[in-house]
């Protein structure tokens, strides 16, 4: 079964903080997704990865293909990062995205 | 550039009716694809267009259907609403490649009494 799983379901930091958010997948994969999704409903891509690390400001994406897992993080965590962070790979038979049910993080400040 | 924009942001019906339901894609951006988002299921795909041609249908049942237009313009359409349709409908752009990353719409709320 295809699935996509993500962890802590819900995150609540103070400001400054350090965050990971992370993601594990059932099947192999050529790409992940690292989404953002503010209160209003509007979705941000922030990371399509496939291998190794890559950086954005202060967030970070790493992915272990082998142990099919992915790590989001937060470096000196600010309350505009409060938001819900999803994770998806195309994993239909034609490579529609599968999603996982998102975190939930909050930053106080 | 402009982003990706919907129509309308937010729509109220009641049980039974139908809804339509559109999205304009970044220019350039020849492939739509359409999610419904709810608390209960998050974020599912409905099915995706790509020059007029639907590439791809997700799980949901026939009274979900969508279209594509020759300017790339995407419509969704949902008959005979049930009370379980209300959800966050989005709608994402990209070039077409599998591999690209989507540029998501704001999405229409949709309510159903």
């Amino acid at each position: 079964k295809n699935e996509v799983e993500q962890s802590p379901q819900n995150l609540t930091a103070q400001e400054g903080e350090f965050i990971t958010i992370n993601c594990s997948y059932s099947v192999g994969i050529s790409a992940l997704h690292w989404l953002q999704q503010h209160p209003g409903g509007g979705i941000v891509s922030l990371f399509m990865l496939s291998s190794g690390k890559k950086k954005h400001g202060r967030l970070i994406a790493t992915i272990n293909i082998q142990e099919k897992h992915s790590s989001l993080h937060i470096t000196a965590s600010h309350p505009r990062d409060s938001a819900v962070y999803i994770c998806a790979h195309p994993g239909g038979s034609q490579g529609n995205l599968i999603f996982g049910k998102g975190t939930k993080l909050s930053v106080k400040p | 550039k402009a982003g990706v924009t919907q129509t309308p942001r937010y729509l109220i019906k009641t049980r039974g009716q139908q809804v339509t339901l559109s999205c304009s894609p970044i220019s350039g951006h020849r492939s739509v694809s359409w999610y419904q988002q709810t608390p209960g299921q998050g974020l599912q795909f409905l099915f995706e267009y790509f020059s007029e041609t639907q590439r791809n249908k997700g799980n949901f049942p026939g009274r979900f259907s969508g279209r594509q237009f020759s300017n790339s313009r995407s419509e969704m359409n949902v008959s005979t609403l049930e009370l379980g349709d209300s959800a966050l409908y989005l709608c994402a752009s990209s070039r077409g490649d599998y591999q690209e990353t989507q540029y998501f719409g704001p999405g229409t709320r949709l309510l159903v009494l």
